[in-house]
């Protein structure tokens, strides 16, 4: 069954750290891979998605096949980065299945 | 993208009623799904509601307690039907504009029943 498992419920960082948050899939094909992200009181939005290979306020994130892993890393965490994230999946068109998400904190 | 509307945006519900949640997108959309996420716990898909036909649900999620319409491609409600405290969520309506796969939220209707 396709799957998303992201390890970390609560990740802390300080201001300035690099910050990597795992995602890990189980799926049957080619994946498509997104990262969402919903700051304090706002809605749900997208941050990045694999088949774009761009960088969106400084996040990155490389799928990996043989890892099974789309991580989403920055090399400098700043506040306004303290977030829910949560990774999916494109599931065959169908729908998307999302991951259990990360709560980033970044402290000042 | 798409901007989406839902309504109401937050309510306070009575144990044993019904409530219904409407979705309004600025533009027709290929897919339309609605998700809940409950207190502290990530998203779960209830359903795609599809133009013209019956809702496709997901495993646990049945048309008795989730009725959903979706009439044109601009708009789809969902009611939660016979609410209980279990019930208390946030429902979010999503769609697909088809165009990379992505998908676009709404921002939520909070309930919560008493």
């Amino acid at each position: 069954a396709q799957r998303v498992t992201q390890p970390e419920k609560l990740l802390s960082v300080f201001k300035g750290a690099p910050v990597e948050l795992k995602c890990n899939y189980s799926y049957s094909g080619s994946p498509e891979l997104f990262w969402y992200v919903q700051y304090s009181r706002q809605r749900l939005q997208l941050l990045l998605r694999h088949i774009s290979r761009e960088s969106i306020k400084g996040f990155t994130a490389d799928l990996n096949k043989g890892e099974t892993s789309f991580h989403l890393k920055k090399p400098f965490a700043q506040e306004e980065d303290s977030a829910m994230y949560y990774c999916a999946l494109d599931n065959y068109g169908q729908n998307f299945v999302f991951g259990p998400g990360t709560r980033l904190s970044v402290l000042p | 993208s798409a901007v989406i509307s839902q309504k109401p945006s937050r309510d306070i519900c009575q144990r044993g009623t019904s409530l219904t949640i409407q979705c309004q997108v600025d533009s027709q959309v290929t897919m339309m799904f609605w998700y809940r996420q409950q207190p502290g716990q990530s998203l779960t898909l209830i359903a795609t509601a599809n133009q013209g036909s019956e809702a496709t649900y997901e495993s646990g999620f049945v048309i008795d307690k989730f009725p959903i319409s979706r009439p044109n491609l601009t708009f789809s409600t969902l009611t939660v039907s016979n609410m209980s405290p279990e019930d208390s969520s946030i429902y979010l309506c999503s769609v697909s504009t088809g165009s990379g796969n992505t998908i676009y939220f709404g921002e939520g209707s909070w309930l919560t029943v008493v």
